[in-house]
């Protein structure tokens, strides 16, 4: 069953660095979505992206961070200047289909930010 | 940000009885909801959804109930197996499916 791919599962990072993550969607999804989850908490929405540009985007998605599809398999995060508080488990997630028709999203297995 | 509540951190039962599992929204314009699993080092695995035109959507062992008058939703899991036990989210999207909101999740442990 074709799956979402995030590398790297473990990233640790000093504070005030550049991190980027790297997610390989489903082939064929058109949506694209990362949260985050700090240890203890809900999951939470960051960002949402379709049509190479961003649909919706949460208050914690501020000037630190950004989204880029770069070609047409890798969907990657990027923090520009890590805080401590950036740590956290990441998860990115694709969706078959446009708007209107239901369908799940599926998730990659995460990867944990650590900031020191 | 509240608008999905998983009101149980945790929940016990026994193998071979029914898990319920429960979940509360508050915004109205909710259109999709789905139940995702989660082992530990793990993503979230889909389960089963259900659409706001629906009041139940059975797969397998797993069945969705949705109450719109009462925002309310639940997963019934039966027979429940030792390899149910995991961390249970529910989740619900508005009608552009842009931003999924998930709920604080529940523990189950299904004892052998």
């Amino acid at each position: 069953e074709p799956e979402v791919t995030q590398t790297p599962s473990h990233q640790v990072t000093q504070m005030g660095q550049e991190v980027i993550l790297r997610c390989v969607p489903i082939s064929n999804h058109l949506y694209f979505y990362w949260y985050r989850q700090i240890l203890g908490q809900k999951v939470e929405f960051l960002v949402s992206f379709y049509n190479n540009e961003i649909s919706e985007k949460s208050e914690i998605f501020d000037d630190q961070f950004s989204v880029e599809r770069p070609d047409g398999s890798n969907f990657t995060l990027k923090i520009r200047s890590t805080k401590l508080e950036d740590s956290a488990m990441y998860f990115c997630a694709s969706r078959a289909t446009a708007a209107g028709i239901n369908q799940p999203q599926h998730f990659g297995d995460g990867t944990r930010l650590s900031i020191l | 940000d509240q608008q999905v509540k998983q009101n149980s951190p945790s929940l016990s039962v026994q193998e071979g009885r029914i898990s319920i599992l429960n979940c509360d929204y508050t915004n109205s314009m909710f259109d999709y909801f789905l139940w995702y699993k989660k082992y530990p080092a793990e993503g979230p695995t889909f389960l089963i959804s259900i659409s706001s035109i629906k009041d139940k959507n059975e797969d397998g062992r797993f069945t969705v109930f949705l109450n719109k008058s009462a925002k309310h939703l639940s997963l019934h899991i039966v027979p429940s197996q030792p390899g149910d036990s995991a961390v249970y989210f529910c989740a619900a999207s508005g009608v552009n499916f842009n931003k999924f909101y998930f709920g604080s999740g529940t523990k189950l442990n299904v004892k052998p």
